[in-house]
């Protein structure tokens, strides 16, 4: 089988730092994802780690510990903006295409 | 250049009655995911297509669900018979065959309300 364990609700307040984990067992594995989505929207891509380490994108960063089965969000400067839901993903096979499988998301909420 | 189009947005169906769902996935993008999202949960898997052919059905139920990629126009997600259990929203996804990161677009969601 497959799982993924993430909190379900974080808070903060505005410009502080929020780390989201994620912790998952698959039978395969190709890769971790995140994805955003707010209030039931399209949910979008935020990053992704095949390697052991450390990825950053602009305020985010993701993290990830093969060996651990483990990875992070990292989320700075935090805007109200950032309200939303956040959802680490893996690709639980070696091929290309393969389908997601998603865990049940933590909602972030930012206050001022 | 629109991204993965979905419709209908929302969609009322009373018990019994059938329930189609069309995605028209981004251009040059020949993969096809369909998820199901419950209130406060998360993205379930149900079915993973190319082009005429279903790859991956292991998350859709066995009975009243189907779905297709045809060679020409839309993936359609067909529920039959409805029950109130199926009221959700139902995410399409695209994604180029790529080596690396299986990047999903997702389009905006059908909301599914059974009545």
């Amino acid at each position: 089988g497959q799982s993924l364990e993430q909190p379900s609700e974080v808070t903060a307040v505005e410009g502080a730092i929020v780390q989201i984990n994620c912790t998952y067992q698959t039978s395969g594995f190709y890769g971790l994802s995140w994805y955003q989505q707010h209030d039931g929207g399209a949910p979008t891509f935020l990053s992704y780690n095949a390697l052991d380490g450390l990825e950053e994108t602009g305020r985010f960063s993701s993290f990830l510990s093969r060996s651990d089965s483990y990875g992070y969000l990292l989320l700075q400067e935090l805007q109200m903006k950032d309200s939303a839901s956040y959802f680490c993903a893996v690709s639980a096979s070696q091929q290309a295409g393969t389908a997601l499988i998603f865990g049940k998301g933590t909602t972030l909420s930012v206050s001022s | 250049n629109a991204g993965v189009m979905q419709n209908p947005r929302h969609l009322v169906r009373r018990r019994g009655q059938e329930a189609r769902l069309r995605c028209s996935p981004m251009k040059g993008h020949s993969h096809v995911y369909w998820y199901r999202q419950l209130p406060e949960e998360g993205l379930k898997f149900m079915v993973y297509l190319q082009k005429e052919n279903i790859i991956d059905e292991s998350g859709m139920p066995k009975e009243r669900f189907s779905a297709e990629f045809p060679k020409e126009g839309p993936s359609i997600l067909r529920i039959q018979q409805v029950v109130r259990g199926d009221s959700a929203a139902y995410f399409c996804a695209s994604s180029q065959k790529v080596s690396g990161a299986n990047v999903l677009t997702f389009g905006a969601g059908s909301r599914l309300t059974v009545l």
